[in-house]
C-alpha cells in the first residue's frame, strides 16, 4: 500500500541557516511527488512536484527537492530559511493509477528562529 | 481571479443539524476532491470526482454526501453533524494525474 512518512513532527531553525524535511514513501511503480506548505489558517500551496526526469526539481520560494529512488525519499532543502518559512509543510506522494488519489504525509512543523 | 474557492471559511452549528460547504474552481481542472484536516493537520482524502462522476469514495460516514453540478462545482453535504465532524475540510481541483490546487478550507465546529 502507498504511504508516505515524514519522520520530523517538528523542527527549529535559525534563520538564514539551511534547512531539511525529509520524506520517505512506499509506492509500487514511479511515483508521482509533491512538496506543499500550508501557512497558519491557510490552504496547502504547492512548493514543487515531480514527475519524471532530473531528479533535483526547484520550486518556489528558493526550496528544491531531490528524488532518490534508491532510498525511496524526496528531501526538501533550502539554503537559507527565512522567517515567513515557518508553516506546516506536507510531502505527497501521487497515485495517477487510481484516480490521482494523494497520500499525504503527517506533516513537519518548522519554527524559525530570529 | 481566486482558483479554488470554498464557503463558508467558518461555520458553526450544532450537533445534528445538516450544512453544506461550496467549492468552486475556475482552473478548468477535470477533477474535484474533498479532504478532511484534523485537529493533528492529518489530511485525509474523503472523495474525488472527475467531470463530474465518483471515482473516489474513502470510508466516511454516509452522512457525507458529496454532489457535483458540473465540473467546476463540488458540494460537500453533511448530515446530523457529529462533534467528531469538527475539522478543516479543503477542497482541491487537479487535472486527472497532475498536482491538485487547493481551496482555503472552511473550519467546521460542531458544539
Amino acid at each position: 500500500a502507498q504511504s508516505v512518512t515524514q519522520p520530523d513532527i517538528h523542527i527549529t531553525v535559525s534563520e538564514g541557516a539551511s534547512l531539511e524535511l525529509r520524506c520517505n514513501y512506499s509506492y509500487g511503480a514511479t511515483p508521482y511527488l509533491f512538496w506543499y506548505v500550508q501557512s497558519p489558517g491557510q490552504g496547502l500551496q504547492l512548493l514543487l512536484k515531480y514527475f519524471s526526469g532530473d531528479t533535483l526539481v526547484q520550486g518556489i520560494k528558493g526550496f528544491e527537492a531531490e528524488f532518490k529512488r534508491s532510498q525511496s525519499s524526496f528531501n526538501l532543502r533550502k539554503p537559507s530559511v527565512h522567517w515567513s518559512d515557518a508553516a506546516e509543510y506536507f510531502c505527497a506522494v501521487g497515485a495517477p493509477n487510481t484516480g490521482n488519489q494523494f497520500y499525504f504525509g503527517t506533516g513537519t512543523s518548522l519554527t524559525v528562529i530570529p | 481571479d481566486t482558483a479554488v474557492s470554498q464557503t463558508p471559511k467558518y461555520l458553526v452549528t450544532q450537533m445534528g443539524n445538516d450544512k453544506s460547504i461550496k467549492c468552486e474552481q475556475n482552473l478548468g481542472h477535470d477533477t474535484m476532491y474533498w479532504y478532511k484536516q484534523d485537529s493533528k493537520k492529518f489530511l485525509k482524502i474523503m472523495f474525488s470526482y472527475n467531470n463530474k462522476e465518483l471515482i473516489i469514495n474513502e470510508t466516511v460516514p454516509n452522512r457525507f454526501s458529496p454532489k457535483s453540478p458540473d465540473k467546476a462545482h463540488l458540494n460537500l453535504h453533511i448530515n446530523s453533524l457529529e462533534l467528531g465532524d469538527s475539522a478543516v475540510y479543503f477542497c482541491a481541483s487537479s487535472f486527472t494525474r497532475y498536482e491538485q490546487y487547493f481551496g482555503p478550507g472552511t473550519r467546521l465546529t460542531v458544539t
